[in-house]
């Protein structure tokens, strides 16, 4: 298994509070990704990163905000939660190869506001 | 239209049955594809990639269909193990379809 850490696993928040879920890898892929899923919507991304400090929206990356400071590691931020970002949140990560961009997922972080 | 389609199922089959799901997408700058498994409450992983010739492996063949836009996934000999839902994507817009359920019963 690719070697790709979330914190926290779990976690419960109340609206408002500001919330960071950490990714975490240990195979120096260049790619990043946040994304979330929900029933009947599947995966979709929020936010991904190209490289360290170059940081790019998805689709739906409104209330959310990232950093990636070393290749290691990439954080989402909500600044104040809210009920509809009750998800799970999977980090994924890549590194492009000719014309493949695999994409291998960490455990996910499953996070409730209440 | 959904840039990544995918039939939700749920899929129920009897071991043994062979099974196909299809994924059609509309963005064509996609140059590959990606069939993913996710079992419940766990996190997705690779099943298999699929280019333009298609990809075989032991009970399972992805096949790409450019001109009708579409990729499919087919599982012989279904096993019990095999219940999961089934991803989509293609490499150029990191959309996922919302998968197809598939249950394998005795």
């Amino acid at each position: 298994d690719a070697g790709i850490t979330q914190s926290p696993r779990h976690k419960v928040t109340e609206t408002g509070t500001p919330v960071t879920l950490r990714c975490h890898q240990t195979e120096n892929h260049r790619y990043m990704y946040w994304y979330r899923q929900d029933p009947g919507h599947g995966l979709r991304l929020i936010h991904y990163s190209y490289g360290v400090k170059d940081t790019d929206k998805g689709e739906v990356s409104d209330g959310y905000s990232v950093s990636r400071s070393k290749t290691e590691d990439f954080l989402l931020t909500l600044e104040s939660a809210t009920s509809s970002q009750t998800s799970v949140y999977f980090c994924a990560i890549s590194d492009p190869i000719d014309v493949s961009y695999e994409q291998y997922f960490g455990p996910g972080t499953r996070l409730t506001v209440t | 239209r959904k840039e990544v389609e995918q039939d939700p199922g749920p899929f129920n089959v009897p071991e043994g049955a062979t099974v196909a799901f299809n994924c059609t997408y509309s963005n064509s700058a996609s140059q590959s594809f990606f069939w993913y498994r996710q079992d419940c409450r766990k996190e997705p992983k690779l099943l298999m990639s699929v280019y333009s010739s298609g990809n075989e492996d032991g009970r399972f063949t992805a096949q790409l269909n450019r001109a009708s836009q579409y990729i499919s996934l087919l599982i012989r000999d279904s096993k019990l193990s095999d219940s999961a839902t089934y991803l989509c994507v293609g490499n150029n817009d990191m959309r996922f379809g919302a998968g197809t359920r598939l249950t394998v019963k005795p």
